[in-house]
């Protein structure tokens, strides 16, 4: 167990509604990122905040958003939902310093599987 | 900017080796290696930080080439346990915020 919890753990959503995801990092992780997993494919980066602020994206449109909390907690936000968001979103914590993640291991959740009809 | 991962996948017996590699079309701040089992979160097997660099434990070590902007994984008389997907990640030089993975190598042990 890598001390990160994600809920729900899976949910099934219309075309065009909007979902949040949450994420409860690692006690003592300052780092959250976020990213999608789509069936057979590699982790795809969405985000990571740092402190409360976003500092990385990956390319994602603005319907996907996100919020950490002072506990260093987190919530993805997608709306208008699209079939291909259909995928595992996987919340990953570190600690990481001034120096980036280069050399911080990052500890994902057990994932959201979200599936869109 | 996805770095490339090969083979795609590989089927083992039990007791053989295997090799996995990850190449980038960037220069690299580290590379990070993750395991990850059917239905279940990657879960960490190493960092590489600096070029040359090798690391292992148990019978999985890697290495990693910073000049040429590759890694490889080295997992040697393979157990059961090893089968999984095994994804390189990598940390751009010009954006060392974020882990951006490969898309994965699929390794099966069989008896």
């Amino acid at each position: 167990e890598t001390g990160v919890t994600q809920s729900p753990t899976h949910l099934i959503k219309t075309r065009g509604q909007q979902v949040t995801l949450r994420c409860s990092s690692q006690s003592g992780h300052n780092t959250v990122s976020w990213y999608q997993q789509a069936l057979g494919q590699g982790p795809q980066f969405i985000f990571q905040y740092y402190r409360e602020e976003e500092n990385g994206r990956g390319n994602f449109p603005p319907r996907f958003s996100g919020l950490q909390f002072p506990n260093y907690s987190s919530e993805l936000n997608v709306n208008a939902l699209e079939l291909d968001d259909s995928a595992l979103y996987l919340c990953a914590s570190s600690l990481v310093g001034w120096t980036g993640i280069a050399g911080n291991t990052i500890y994902f959740g057990e994932g959201s599987w979200l599936t869109v009809v | 900017q996805q770095p490339v991962q090969s083979p795609q996948a590989v089927i083992l017996r039990e007791g053989e080796d295997a090799v996995i590699n990850c190449s980038s079309s960037k220069a690299l701040y580290s590379v990070h290696w993750y395991r990850q089992k059917h239905g279940e979160a990657p879960v960490f097997l190493m960092i590489l930080l600096k070029g040359g660099e090798q690391k292992g434990h148990d019978k999985i070590s890697a290495s990693f080439n910073e000049k040429k902007q590759q890694s490889s994984l080295y997992l040697t008389a393979s157990q059961l346990s090893y089968s999984g997907t095994y994804f390189c990640g990598t940390v751009p030089k010009t954006s060392y915020d974020k882990v951006i993975f490969g898309p994965g190598t699929s390794l099966s042990v069989i008896p």
